[in-house]
């Protein structure tokens, strides 16, 4: 079993559309993020969240905007995509320590 | 001045030889380190975590931190080909409180 899940693994989509990226953590862990890497492989924390409370929002477009309907789950969503959008995105968690685990990644393209 | 810093490289060892990876960081309130592998097109996997200073072992892997020097550095013997990939330092606590901060990477090449 996958210990985070993350949906879609590869999106292309047009600028100016809106679009979901889906995460689902099932080793029980208490906060979830989202990270964004860059084309110079720079991994930068966009939002964190626990136990369903934003905790970290860092200067993020406000285009971007996770919701976390329970602790297991973290979706994100992007408004009106921009050419500079494109970029992996990464779900994590961690427990009570801060070993942060990450998912598989999504590679959004935005032409 | 960037929070966590690593030479970019690419580095290349040698089969067998021992690689040296470097990282520095700016926040002294920083409490805990890791090093991170990422395979291209592969998400990043925690391979080494260290709290005090000193020397950490695990395998063919050694975390050493200098607090003092706010130096964290992770070596690797008898590399393989397999460790070719990007070597991510991370950082957290301090102004890093509850996430973690990382530094641009460091590519690895290990040549037969």
């Amino acid at each position: 079993d996958t210990a985070v899940s993350q949906t879609p693994k590869y999106l292309v989509t047009q600028m100016g559309n809106d679009k979901s990226i889906k995460c689902e953590q099932n080793l029980g862990h208490d906060t979830m993020y989202w990270y964004k890497q860059d084309s110079k492989k720079f991994l930068k924390i966009m939002f964190s969240y626990n136990n369903k409370e934003l905790i970290i929002n860092e200067t993020v477009p406000n285009r971007f905007s996770p919701k976390s309907p329970d602790k297991a789950h973290l979706n994100l969503h992007i408004n009106s995509l921009e050419l500079g959008d494109s970029a992996v995105y990464f779900c994590a968690s961690s427990g009570r320590g801060y070993t942060i685990y990450f998912g598989e990644g999504s590679w959004l393209t935005v032409v | 001045q960037k929070e966590v810093e690593q030479n970019s490289g690419p580095l290349s060892v040698p089969e067998g030889a021992i690689a040296s990876l470097n990282c520095t960081y700016s926040d002294r309130g920083s409490q805990s380190f890791f090093w991170y592998r990422q395979y291209s097109g592969k998400s990043p996997e925690l391979i080494m975590s260290i709290y005090s200073n000193g020397d950490k072992e695990d395998g063919r892997f050694t975390a050493q931190l200098n607090k003092a020097s706010q130096y964290v550095s992770l070596l690797i013997r008898d590399s393989q080909p397999s460790d070719s990939a990007t070597y991510l330092c991370a950082v957290s606590g301090g102004t890093s409180y509850g996430k973690l901060t990382f530094g641009q990477g460091t590519i690895l090449t290990v040549h037969p």
